[in-house]
């Protein structure tokens, strides 16, 4: 069974700190996708970050990154010098890579980020 | 180019309306998905279509829910005989062709008096 995990359930920090939000996933699937959403306030969902079970390297974009490790089964996300803007939910979310599979995302149930002033 | 559009956004009904949500994919994206969020939850999958096509309906309750994706026009998800549980932020995605990334509308929170 496909499964993902996000422990924190709430996290605040001041505005500057650097966050990272945890994400631990369980699949049986030899290729999978892994994914970072937002959903800011406003409700939206907001696409971040698409990750293959192939691609291990690390990613930065601007002031996010993300730190895949097959090993541990954990796919991390880092906001560095945070902003009240990213106050939000983050859903990390895992899919399978065969045809059948890969028709659905599987979510964690979610980190509510809120970054104080 | 349109991102996915979902209507209404805000739906209100009584016990034992029907709910009817739209969407509209994204221009180019020949598959939907609809998915659940209940308050304080992530998002659950609920059913993929394709273009007059069910695909997969396993995350779908058995009774009352229903979706289509008609040759011409939106995706419709439908409801029967709402009951307050089913109260709730209604998602639709859309994927192109290669199906790498689902592109998600801003939702539909049904409100069940």
């Amino acid at each position: 069974a496909q499964k993902v995990t996000q422990a924190q359930t709430e996290i605040s920090v001041v505005e500057k700190e650097d966050v990272t939000l945890d994400c631990v996933y369980e699949t049986r699937d030899t290729t999978y996708y892994l994914f970072w959403y937002k959903q800011p306030p406003s409700g939206e969902l907001v696409f971040l970050i698409r990750r293959n079970s192939f691609d291990e390297q690390n990613e930065i974009s601007g002031r996010y990154s993300w730190n895949f490790q097959k090993s541990t089964s954990s796919f991390n996300f880092t906001i560095t010098a945070s902003q009240v803007v990213d106050s939000a939910v983050y859903f990390c979310a895992l899919s399978g890579g065969g045809y059948s599979s890969a028709s659905k995302i599987i979510f964690g149930s979610g980190t509510r980020l809120s970054i104080r002033p | 180019n349109a991102g996915v559009m979902q209507n209404p956004r805000h739906l209100v009904r009584r016990r034992g309306q029907e709910a009817r949500l739209r969407c509209s994919p994204m221009k180019g994206h020949s598959h939907v998905y609809w998915y659940r969020q209940l308050p304080e939850e992530g998002l659950k999958f609920m059913v993929y279509l394709q273009k007059e096509n069910i695909i997969d309906e396993s995350g779908m309750p058995k009774e009352r829910f229903s979706a289509e994706f008609p040759k011409e026009g939106p995706s419709i998800l439908r409801i029967q005989q709402v009951v307050r549980g089913d109260s709730a932020a209604y998602f639709c995605a859309s994927s192109p062709p290669n199906r790498d990334i689902q592109y998600f509308g801003a939702g539909t929170r049904l409100s069940v008096l």
